[in-house]
């Protein structure tokens, strides 16, 4: 079946490092691939997304490339802030459902 | 522009009680509709979906159901509720049809606390 492992952190850093949270799945086809943040009491938001292999998705200094060789999707940031603090969650959708990892922690200290 | 609204925001309520979260969805016509639960620090779990009205799929065998009575209209109740029910609902909706992959978008949750 469909399946996305990520770090499950929690991740701390300092204000301006960068940011990489691994993420693999094992699916099926061709899914698609999305990165999901979610602050505090909120609910998920969209952060960006790739439909197909080799695609780079960005937002808000955000990226992650879909790798079908390596199976990947993991997110970096060249400088994180403390307002990107979060959980964020990898998932992978296919057909009518959706899978999601179990969520990143991250923490940015000032 | 499509927004979702989900209530209520929050929710304390005894074992045994019943239960009632409304979503809705508006800007849209035919979405996909769906319902998670993420307990404490931990991941998201699907209990329904549905394609379209009185198409509901169910992930979990448990004690809540879902109905769709209207198109843009989604809800999640309970006839008894236990203590393992409490978590952070979260109701979200896509494109059913179109271009592309549609992402799922989600509302702003109900926190369920069952004492």
């Amino acid at each position: 079946g469909n399946s996305v492992t990520q770090m499950e952190g929690p991740v701390t850093l300092s204000e301006e490092a960068f940011l990489t949270i691994n993420c693999t799945y094992t699916a099926t086809g061709y899914p698609s691939l999305f990165w999901y943040v979610q602050y505090p009491g909120e609910g998920l938001q969209l952060l960006l997304k790739a439909t197909k292999a080799d695609d780079k998705g960005s937002n808000k200094g955000f990226e992650a490339t879909y790798r079908k060789e390596t199976t990947s999707f993991h997110l970096e940031k060249g400088s994180v802030q403390v307002s990107d603090s979060a959980v964020y969650f990898c998932a992978l959708g296919y057909g009518q459902n959706f899978v999601f990892g179990p969520g990143t922690r991250l923490s940015v200290l000032p | 522009s499509q927004t979702i609204h989900q209530w209520p925001a929050t929710l304390v309520q005894p074992v045994g009680s019943p239960l009632s979260l409304e979503c809705t969805v508006e800007g849209t016509s035919n979405p996909n509709l769906y319902w998670y639960r993420q307990a404490a620090g931990r991941g998201l779990q699907l209990l329904f979906y549905s394609i379209g009205i009185d198409q509901i799929s169910s992930e979990v065998p448990q004690n809540l159901s879902a109905s769709r009575p209207q198109d843009r209209q989604f809800i999640l109740s309970s006839k008894k509720l236990l203590l393992s029910d409490s978590g952070f609902y979260l109701c979200a909706w896509r494109a059913g049809t179109g271009t592309g992959y549609s992402p799922l978008h989600f509302g702003n949750g109900t926190r369920l606390t069952v004492t």
